[in-house]
């Protein structure tokens, strides 16, 4: 079933903050975050396994809630590189790993000077 | 370098026009899978591989094939395309079939199909 993401899109100034959210009606077992920049291929960013802490990679984030299924990525004092498409990834399941996974439709992140 | 590669990079053929999109990677990754990317929808996964010889259905597998003879390739076959078919084709891999590791995504495949 396809995590639903929220907002759809966002516009921001550089510098701003930024939350994106991903939520599931299922148990997760694992969240995945991608960017993918305009004509390109997605990149990874971070994953979130069940039972994990919060990870960091620079001045993204992100949390992992498992009693709530969802996760929420973090973007503090963005900058203009940050622009693209975010995209979350959940893998379902109370237990171990099923291979499986399926991304929600994106969130269009655009960053202005 | 490390890379996922894919061919062709653009495609466009005919409805019912068998064809193949190659997929290799050079970093030894047990765990190989397809994904289509249409507007507004996301990504979504065809096939996957977690090893040589083994593979199993995505969330849209129908009208493709997959086969992985080799650890390296994992090719996607459309037997009979048509233009439902038309979209932005990744492929992917990782490590190994654990969630743990990340996927890298190869440089998509822009395919249509008229």
């Amino acid at each position: 079933q396809q995590p639903v993401q929220s907002p759809q899109a966002v516009i921001l100034r550089e510098g701003e903050d930024a939350v994106i959210n991903c939520s599931s009606s299922k148990a997760l077992y694992s969240v995945h975050w991608y960017r993918q920049k305009h004509g390109e291929a997605p990149v990874f960013l971070m994953i979130l396994l069940k039972g994990g802490e919060q990870k960091g990679h620079e001045k993204i984030s992100a949390s992992f809630n498992e009693k709530k299924q969802q996760s929420s990525l973090y973007l503090t004092a963005s900058q203009l590189s940050y622009s693209g498409t975010y995209f979350c990834g959940t893998e379902m399941g109370s237990g171990g790993s099923n291979y499986k996974l399926t991304f929600g439709k994106g969130t269009l992140l655009t960053v202005n000077p | 370098e490390a890379q996922v590669t894919q061919n062709p990079r653009y495609l466009i053929t005919v409805t019912g026009k068998k064809l193949t999109v190659t997929c290799s990677q050079n970093m030894n990754h047990e765990y190989m899978s397809w994904y289509r990317q249409d507007p507004g929808l996301g990504l979504r996964q065809i096939y996957y591989s977690m090893n040589v010889e083994v593979t199993d259905k995505g969330d849209v597998p129908e009208g493709y094939k997959v086969s992985r003879k080799e650890k390296r390739n994992f090719p996607l076959i459309l037997e009979s395309p048509s233009p439902n078919q038309t979209s932005l084709y990744f492929c992917a891999s990782s490590l190994t079939p654990g969630w743990s590791y990340e996927q890298y995504f190869g440089p998509g495949t822009r395919l249509t199909v008229t």
